[in-house]
């Protein structure tokens, strides 16, 4: 069955220093790819998709995740954190010729600290 | 950006009452919708996949007398939590997918956090 693993439940980083998310997955055949980012109490908001074709996607806020079909991972990246990144992040993979139905991650919580 | 909106976006009611949410793709025209349902904490659960003009189909487990859905244009679904209960107290977040914006693309509303007393 379908799966997304986020490894990392919470994680805290400094601003201005880098940060990577960890998104693994289960899937037969070549997904489909997104990063997604929730505020608290907000819905949430795509950072960036990857279908086909280049494996390196760039995104919205300075984010890119590298899709990584030997590991099975798509991770997520941002060289600079700001403040304003904290949030919960999540990596959904859709089914190819489900209607677009999304497995989410269990998400991971991105704090920053001054 | 492909803009979705949800209605009320909080709703305190008794418990036995039914309430209604709205969602809306304000933008563009979406003949999927689909319901999730998160807890505090947690990820979103898929709770059924609205499509416009015909039935939803429930992930195992949904009830689907309980959580009624009706996709009747191509700009809103609205999901009934009927008889609602203190354990339906949830954040209930729809999204909607742009057909014309490439393949599987959802946009997700701001959600609607339900509290049954």
């Amino acid at each position: 069955a379908q799966s997304v693993t986020q490894p990392d439940i919470h994680i805290t980083v400094s601003e201005g220093a880098s940060l990577e998310l960890r998104c693994n997955y289960s899937y037969g055949a070549t997904p489909y790819l997104f990063w997604y980012v929730q505020s608290p109490g907000q819905g949430l908001q795509l950072l960036l998709k990857y279908f086909s074709g280049d494996t390196l996607v760039q995104g919205i806020k300075g984010f890119e995740a590298e899709f990584k079909r030997s590991q099975s991972s798509f991770n997520l990246r941002k060289p600079s954190v700001h403040w304003s990144d904290a949030a919960e992040y999540f990596c959904a993979v859709g089914e190819v010729g489900q209607g677009g139905k999304l497995i989410f991650g269990q998400g991971t919580e991105l704090s920053v600290k001054p | 950006g492909a803009v979705v909106s949800q209605h009320p976006s909080r709703v305190i009611c008794k418990s036995g009452t039914s309430v209604k949410i709205e969602c809306r793709s304000l933008d563009f025209q979406a003949t999927t919708m689909f319901w999730y349902r998160q807890f505090p904490k947690q990820s979103l659960m898929l709770m059924a996949t609205s499509n416009e003009g015909s039935k939803a189909t429930y992930e195992q487990g949904v009830e689907k007398d309980k959580f009624l859905i009706n996709h009747a244009s191509l700009t809103l679904s609205t999901l009934t939590v009927t008889s609602a209960h203190p354990e339906d107290s949830s954040f209930y977040i729809c999204s909607a997918r742009d057909s014309s914006k490439g393949r599987e693309t959802q946009y997700f509303g701001p959600g609607t956090r339900l509290l049954v007393l």
